[in-house]
């Protein structure tokens, strides 16, 4: 059963627009999200993260919405960048817990 | 070294075959983690070290698969008799303390291919 739903699977965006990936849980117990960002060859490398104390973190082009009620969180890539093309994975984590639970992925293309 | 080193980067063996793993992680890093990731599909989890104790390794999918981290730096994953469906890319991964909140910071992988 998959704990963490991502979409869509992929993406493409012309550069300069904004890329939204969604995700989607079930767990209560979850208590932190981040966003990782993988390319081709490379292991994921951390972008952004969130507690569910709030409802929005902004770094730079990236911003992860996250609505408690829901359970649902987003990643919003503004002004996307063909440097941006890549994998993305959302995660989340229980409360004392170690394990991260991933999402699918999503893979974004940025045209130029 | 600056990030978590993985080796070797590929590795293939026939099945029925031993292949182990190699992970050195940041140097004090005190978690260390194993995924599995899977063509096209996000990373599981597969085991957690703090310092040379294995503390969950509820996600090795079979005996086949053992893991160790004797001095509390250098981890090794060992799959015995490999099968094809062992075909993955295996992540490490470190983080700095043993609290629940702290990023993971992870190497490239090993690209595991079973003929």
């Amino acid at each position: 059963q998959q704990q963490v739903k991502q979409s869509p699977q992929s993406l493409i965006v012309q550069k300069g627009g904004i890329s939204i990936i969604n995700c989607a849980y079930e767990n209560t117990a979850f208590d932190y999200f981040p966003w990782y960002q993988q390319f081709p060859g490379k292991g994921p490398a951390l972008l952004i993260a969130i507690r569910p104390d709030v409802s929005e973190k902004k770094e730079g082009r990236f911003t992860i919405s996250f609505n408690k009620s829901a359970k649902q969180f987003s990643l919003h890539i503004m002004d996307s960048q063909p440097g941006d093309s890549a994998t993305y994975f959302c995660a989340a984590r229980e409360d004392s817990s170690y394990k991260l639970i991933f999402g699918s992925g999503t893979r974004l293309l940025v045209r130029p | 070294g600056a990030g978590v080193s993985q080796s070797p980067r590929y590795k293939v063996a026939k099945r029925g075959q031993d292949v182990a793993l190699r992970c050195d992680p940041i140097s004090g890093h005190v978690s260390l983690f194993w995924y599995q990731q899977a063509l096209g599909q996000g990373p599981e989890f597969l085991t957690y070290f703090q310092n040379e104790a294995q503390l969950d390794k509820s996600g090795l999918p079979s005996d086949r698969f053992f893991a160790e981290r004797p001095e509390g730096s250098v981890s090794t994953l060992k799959i015995q008799r490999t099968q094809q469906e062992d075909s993955a890319v295996y992540l490490c991964a470190s983080s700095l303390r043993r609290q629940f909140n702290q990023p993971q910071h992870f190497g490239d992988g090993t690209r595991l291919s079973i003929l």
